[in-house]
């Protein structure tokens, strides 16, 4: 009964590698998020979508590439690994966009070898 | 752009005691929202307690109280009869009320309290 959930928890890789990080979401929101959490554990916001449209694109490498086959998915795929990319990804949700609160995932760990 | 300051890394607080956590804003919105987010060492995001900036009334969970004073842009937390579990790292948050490409959340760096049992 998982509210969202994220798949893998951890991910460990070589540099250059292409992975991906799914999320899944059974609140029945329309809003969905991915933000990143870097070693220093400051969190920014990554991408949002509402209802598979993308309406927050911030300062990201064009190696990372979201997307959402429907409203309750939102996975981030991310090309060519590099060291920098280490991190801990969250995904969130929201009812929508005017909903304030968000409801997070138990975050994946990327360590990029 | 909003920003959130949290300017204490670290607390320490003994068990049953009380303790207050600082954030400070800016903004030049006139409607939005706070929050304080607890991360433990499981590292999930967990919703402590939020505040809607047109209310006047400090929002309240239980042993969680807030201190939101606008007009000096703080926002701080006091966790009264700390427990064992309290101690993680927390995290303030700002979210405004306009919609759409705004209904991001933007963190302050985030304080770890421990708790001395």
């Amino acid at each position: 009964d998982t509210a969202v959930s994220q798949t893998p928890k951890y991910l460990v890789t070589q540099m250059g590698n292409d992975k991906s990080i799914k999320c899944e979401q059974n609140l029945g929101h329309d809003t969905m998020y991915w933000y990143k959490q870097d070693s220093k554990k400051f969190l920014k916001i990554m991408f949002s979508y509402n209802n598979k449209e993308l309406i927050i694109n911030e300062t990201v490498p064009n190696r990372f590439s979201p997307k959402s086959p429907d409203k309750a998915h939102l996975n981030l795929h991310i090309n060519s690994l590099e060291l920098g990319d280490s991190a801990v990804y969250f995904c969130a949700s929201s009812l929508t966009t005017a909903t304030d609160t968000q409801y997070f995932g138990p975050g994946t760990r990327l360590t990029v070898l | 752009a909003q920003t959130v300051t949290q300017s204490q890394p670290e607390m320490s607080v003994q068990e049953a005691e009380t303790v207050t956590l600082s954030c400070t804003y800016d903004t030049s919105e006139s409607d939005y929202y706070l929050f304080w987010y607890k991360q433990p060492p499981s590292r999930q995001m967990i919703l402590v307690i939020r505040q809607e900036a047109y209310k006047q009334q400090n929002a309240t969970e239980n042993r969680f109280s807030v201190n939101f004073q606008k007009a000096a842009k703080s926002f701080s937390l006091k966790i009264s009869d700390s427990q064992l579990g309290d101690a993680a790292m927390y995290f303030c948050a700002y979210r405004s009320g306009v919609t759409g490409a705004n209904s991001k959340l933007t963190f302050g760096k985030g304080i770890t309290l421990s708790v001395r049992p």
